[in-house]
């Protein structure tokens, strides 16, 4: 079985530019998680998704940020514009309920300059 | 808020038992995850506490006292390859419907020839 795969694995941008990550969970998984890590602080949540519904996005830093999941399955998080503070490592992560058994994907590392 | 406070370091020698303890905020609280994590790579679930007592697997075993707000994550007969970060991942309900894990700051664990 396939894990979660994150697309790219890493990006250097430079501020104000935009940057588009992909996350796609493993198959039959409804719940779709995004979390980061900035600043080599602890893992912080971002939204979770349940299908193609945002059922949380209260971890998401401000408007600069838009997730979606067209379709329920793959997942897009998008910044626009970037800035400094925005580098990190961003993980997405899938689950086939809601329970703590969450699967994370290698993470995309974000640089903004 | 939620937070997850378990120990710095550990270090140990190969062959043996170690413990990893980690205590968490109750607010919203539903079960206790381990995760762990080698060189800021994805984390990698291990083990789910929804109920107090025990799970084993392998040679991993985690533990949940509710009445505590306690768990640990024991890892027995200590091999190289365990050297890593070992992160406790506590499971909230959010008020929107959603869920998500609050990352504990990680635990280094060391282990010796």
């Amino acid at each position: 079985e396939a894990g979660v795969t994150q697309f790219p694995s890493h990006s250097v941008i430079e501020k104000g530019q935009t940057v588009t990550l992909r996350c796609d969970p493993i198959s039959g998984h409804d719940n779709l998680y995004w979390y980061r890590r900035v600043m080599g602080k602890e893992i912080k949540f971002l939204l979770h998704f349940v299908k193609e519904s945002k059922q949380d996005e209260s971890g998401m830093p401000n408007n600069r940020f838009l997730a979606e999941r067209t379709g329920g399955t793959y997942s897009t998080l998008k910044v626009q514009p970037a800035e400094l503070e925005d580098s990190g490592v961003y993980f997405c992560a899938s689950s086939p309920n809601r329970a703590g058994e969450q699967y994370f994907g290698p993470g995309t590392r974000l640089t903004v300059t | 808020g939620q937070s997850l406070e378990q120990p710095s370091e550990v270090t140990a020698v190969e062959g043996a038992i170690v413990q990893i303890n980690c205590t968490y905020q109750t607010s919203g609280f539903y079960g206790l995850s381990w995760y762990q994590q080698h060189d800021g790579g994805a984390p990698t679930f291990l083990s789910y506490n929804a109920l107090d007592g025990l799970e084993e697997t392998g040679r991993f075993s985690s533990f949940l006292s509710r009445s505590d707000s306690y768990g640990y994550l024991l890892l027995q007969e200590l091999q190289m390859k365990d050297s890593a970060s070992y992160f406790c991942a506590g499971g909230y309900i959010l008020t929107g419907g959603g869920n998500k894990l609050t990352f504990g700051t990680g635990t280094q664990l060391k282990v010796e020839l």
